[in-house]
């Protein structure tokens, strides 16, 4: 079973909302990423988890707050966002691998619309 | 900088033709290599992907994609196109040194007339 899940599939919310992104896995993959994909794009790495610690952050806005509180489990808080944030945001994992030989598994996606 | 070059934005075949969608890659080691597919509005499903050994690979419905190292190439083919193939496809590359960050492709766009 290769099935990353993410909830909500979709989500509106104004400037000022707080709001979070939820991801889980259950194949015991000890990394897990968040990605954030604009229409005709391909997805941009957002941040990048290992064994339950940040261990990437591509120079996102701090409006955007990841946290891991277990293996399984990858949420992203919102806060404050801007309508420009407004994107398909993904979830991937994938098991310890040797030297890049790691498979990313994708979610299907949390469409966001900020208002 | 390693990067990837899908040449094709979009590409229209009718449906039971051949498809072959292009990848070249910039990477000065052994690249590992990735097809994933995306149907509007969702995720990514990987096809099929490229570490070592056979340079011909077998991926997912029907798919397969040749690793030419002479051409920095990893194209992906298909003998005979189905309706439900039309998607967005993309080429990813990993990159190496510690942590396993893909680089995607911009993104070919697939249509099937039927």
């Amino acid at each position: 079973d290769t099935e990353v899940t993410q909830t909500p599939k979709h989500l509106v919310m104004g400037m000022t909302n707080k709001k979070s992104l939820k991801c889980e896995q259950h194949m015991g993959h000890r990394a897990m990423y968040w990605y954030k994909q604009k229409a005709k794009k391909p997805p941009e790495l957002m941040f990048v988890y290992s064994y339950e610690k940040l261990s990437i952050n591509e120079s996102v806005p701090s409006r955007f707050s990841p946290e891991c509180p277990n293996s399984s489990l990858l949420n992203l808080h919102l806060h404050a966002l801007q309508p420009e944030d407004s994107a398909l945001y993904l979830c991937a994992s994938s098991a310890p691998g040797q030297g890049g030989r790691e498979t990313q598994y994708f979610g299907p996606g949390t469409r966001l619309l900020v208002l | 900088a390693q990067s990837v070059t899908q040449p094709d934005i979009h590409i229209t075949v009718s449906e039971g033709a051949s498809l072959e969608l292009r990848c070249n890659y910039s990477y000065g080691a052994t690249p590992y290599l990735f097809w994933y597919v995306q149907s509007p509005g969702q995720g990514l499903q990987l096809l099929l992907k490229y570490f070592s050994g056979d340079t011909l690979v077998q991926g997912i419905k029907g798919f397969e994609a040749e690793f030419k190292r002479s051409q920095s190439s990893f194209n992906l083919r298909k003998p005979s196109v189905h309706w439900s193939d039309a998607a967005e496809y993309f080429c990813a590359v990993v990159l190496s040194g510690g942590y396993n960050k893909l680089i995607f492709g911009a993104g070919t766009r697939l249509a099937v007339h039927p």
